[in-house]
């Protein structure tokens, strides 16, 4: 159980394009979900906080219109990159807010832009 | 603001060894502690997490850690290590405003290789 999916699992885009990204929770409902971006041999960074039917909240310094945030159902939440430029290349990876007052992750996403 | 200090990146035992990883954090309020492990290829999994009560905690694989408030640490400890331990660990921390439904503050990982 508890079950985190992303898709896509890698994508390579050229520069100034929007890439979009899935985050399900498959077998359970998830209220709130999160965001988070690693880079190469460093940790996990939280970006931002999903709540279903309502406005990501954010973290300091992460730009709310590059990355936009919609959390439509309650096990379904998107991540767009938008305009993306190289500097956004890194892995993108989700979480939900499952039972036992855990987060499941999901496998990551790997963004690519040329 | 939070942080989350694991003081050792990268570890390098044989199998049947005993594993201690560091982790400090600092947070100004009550706080829920994690371990996860993430195998090469895999995602992040939980080990163990402390919210309350007992602070020794026991988690899967025979990993368990100890909550020390006065020290501000959540060191990880496995008696015996295998081959297969071989991952990535981070500790993690969230503020206990909603029963853990914060974001988690991550340390920077302790890259664990165990030589057979």
């Amino acid at each position: 159980g508890a079950v985190v999916s992303q898709h896509p699992s890698w994508v390579i885009c050229k520069s100034g394009t929007s890439v979009k990204i899935e985050c399900r929770s498959l077998d359970f409902q998830a209220t709130t979900m999160f965001w988070y971006r690693q880079f190469p041999k460093q940790s996990l960074m939280l970006m931002a906080t999903s709540n279903e039917g309502s406005k990501a909240t954010y973290e300091q310094g992460v730009e709310k219109d590059k990355f936009l945030i919609n959390h439509a159902s309650l096990t379904l939440s998107t991540l767009t990159v938008t305009s993306a430029h190289p500097e956004d290349s890194s892995f993108y990876i989700c979480s939900a807010w499952g039972a036992g007052l855990t987060q499941y992750f999901g496998p990551g996403t790997r963004l690519t832009v040329l | 603001a939070q942080s989350v200090s694991q003081h050792n990146h990268h570890v390098i035992l044989s199998e049947a060894a005993s594993l201690e990883l560091g982790c400090n954090y600092s947070y100004g309020g009550t706080v829920n502690l994690f371990w996860y492990v993430q195998y090469p290829g895999q995602h992040l999994q939980l080990l163990l997490k402390y919210f309350s009560g007992d602070p020794l905690v026991k988690g899967i694989k025979g990993f368990e850690a100890e909550f020390i408030k006065s020290k501000f640490s959540f060191n990880l400890r496995k008696p015996s290590v295998q081959w297969s331990d071989t991952a990535e660990y981070f500790c993690a921390v969230n503020g206990d405003s909603g029963g853990g439904a914060d974001g988690l503050t991550f340390g920077k990982g302790t890259h664990l290789i165990i030589q057979p």
